[in-house]
């Protein structure tokens, strides 16, 4: 599988490849993680989130890990798919509601068959 | 379809016009956020409704801005008096206001000034 250490502005995979896209977030008082996945001329689509008291969390196909320590997030696909290509977006909030989402710099996933 | 809805999808303008665009959120929804996205760049929150309470508004939301949620459902994001810089995707967001507080984006405006 592909995976970068750091943020990447783009990152390409092969069909059926494992993808891991990283995310730095800036704020050592937020709680709550959001990814997003968009698609051109679309709004953001949720895809996982995770709380602060939680270091991982799985969905289908999906695994997101939070490292507080290093205030790091992020998001594992598995077998990844010619779907799957769009930008994905971290996404943190303070008190986890009520409040604004900051999103960190998208990163384009680009899957070739 | 039970998702946040939003009109017009595009819009062209001329520079100083003023624009409304809509917002239909999820029916359950209390909360409804506003945000700006331009090309290459994450969305940046611009303001926010719990029902029709305006409770928060960024430093970005200039006075040419105004947002109303009159009845707690639907919201209107106007802009008066348009500039090129303001040509961007404009993306609503909706939310139960429960924490954890996942929000759920609409297809967005997309803004271009001319």
């Amino acid at each position: 599988g592909e995976s970068v250490g750091l943020h990447l502005p783009t990152l390409s995979v092969q069909e059926g490849d494992n993808s891991i896209i990283n995310c730095a977030y800036s704020n050592s008082a937020s709680d709550y993680f959001i990814w997003y996945k968009q698609e051109s001329g679309k709004g953001p689509q949720f895809i996982i989130d995770i709380r602060s008291n939680m270091d991982k969390r799985q969905g289908q196909r999906v695994t997101v890990l939070l490292n507080k320590t290093v205030k790091h997030l992020s998001l594992q696909i598995a077998a990844t798919q010619p779907g799957d290509s769009a930008v994905y977006f971290c996404a943190e909030s303070v008190n986890q509601a009520g409040t604004a989402l900051i999103f960190g710099k998208g990163t384009t996933l680009s899957v070739s068959s | 379809d039970t998702g946040v809805s939003q009109n017009p999808r595009h819009k062209i303008t001329k520079r100083g016009q003023n624009v409304t665009f809509r917002c239909d959120p999820i029916s359950e929804h209390n909360r409804l956020y506003w945000y700006r996205q331009t090309l290459g760049q994450g969305p940046e929150f611009l303001t926010y409704f719990q029902n029709e309470a305006q409770l928060e508004k960024s430093r970005l939301l200039s006075d040419r801005f105004s947002a109303e949620r009159p009845k707690g459902s639907f919201s209107t994001l106007e802009i008066q008096r348009t500039e090129q810089g303001d040509s961007a995707m404009y993306l609503c967001a909706s939310s139960w206001g429960l924490a954890p507080e996942t929000q759920y984006f609409g297809p967005g405006t997309r803004l271009l000034v001319l």
